[in-house]
């Protein structure tokens, strides 16, 4: 098992071009998420996807978009990068147990990402 | 909207105890989650707290007073490879089920 795999791992990209971040998970989870993390932070979440065809705005969604392609894949696309957008984005899958169960997230290996 | 606070930095000794603090405002809370991340590494899963009440893994235990919005990691007979960023994390359903992180805490561990 792969578990979370997201590519590129390292990025750099000049201001106002476009990219996108892909990420695969292959444990039939239902959920889906990509955070980011800058120093002294910790992870925000940009966007979730709770299930194959449904996506919601997590904390910090300005300037990105992402689209859940089938139940698998959560790709994350930055339309016009900023300065501000540098950082390590991670993507992560979980899957609900119940309530009491709590829902242990499964990160990716991080993707770095400047924009200069 | 939602709110945790933990500790920026703690340092401590090989096997020692260290406790590491937790406050969160939140709505529609289920839980608290522990996470771990060693540098330029991933956070991976410690602990999960929905009741309130202590959870023992190992060395790791982690505690949540849901009345008291708060919560802590007990971490003992520290070891050097426990230096690392211990992550609160809160799992709230807000129209949707979603995890919110604090910002980290910096663990030391000293020789």
């Amino acid at each position: 098992n792969a578990g979370v795999t997201q590519t590129p791992k390292f990025q750099v990209l000049k201001t106002g071009q476009s990219m996108t971040l892909q990420c695969a998970q292959d444990m039939n989870h239902n959920s889906m998420y990509w955070y980011r993390q800058d120093p002294g932070m910790g992870l925000r979440l940009i966007y979730y996807s709770a299930s194959e065809g449904t996506t919601d705005k997590g904390e910090v969604p300005n300037g990105y978009n992402v689209s859940r392609l089938n139940k698998r894949e959560f790709s994350l696309r930055l339309e016009s990068a900023a300065p501000s957008q540098t950082s390590v984005y991670f993507c992560a899958s979980s899957e609900v147990k119940g309530t009491y169960s709590g829902n242990t997230i499964y990160f990716g290996e991080g993707s770095w990402l400047t924009v200069v | 909207g939602q709110s945790l606070e933990q500790p920026s930095e703690v340092t401590a000794v090989e096997g020692a105890i260290v406790q590491i603090n937790c406050t969160y405002q939140t709505s529609g809370f289920y839980g608290l989650s522990w996470y771990q991340q060693h540098d330029g590494g991933a956070p991976t899963f410690l602990s999960y707290n929905a009741l309130d009440g202590l959870e023992e893994t190992g060395r790791f235990s982690s505690f949540l007073s849901r009345s008291d919005s708060y919560g802590y990691l007990l971490l003992q007979e520290l070891q050097m490879k426990d230096s690392a960023s211990y992550f609160c994390a809160v799992r709230v359903d807000t129209g949707g089920f979603k995890t919110i992180f604090g910002a980290g805490t910096r663990l030391f561990v000293k020789a």
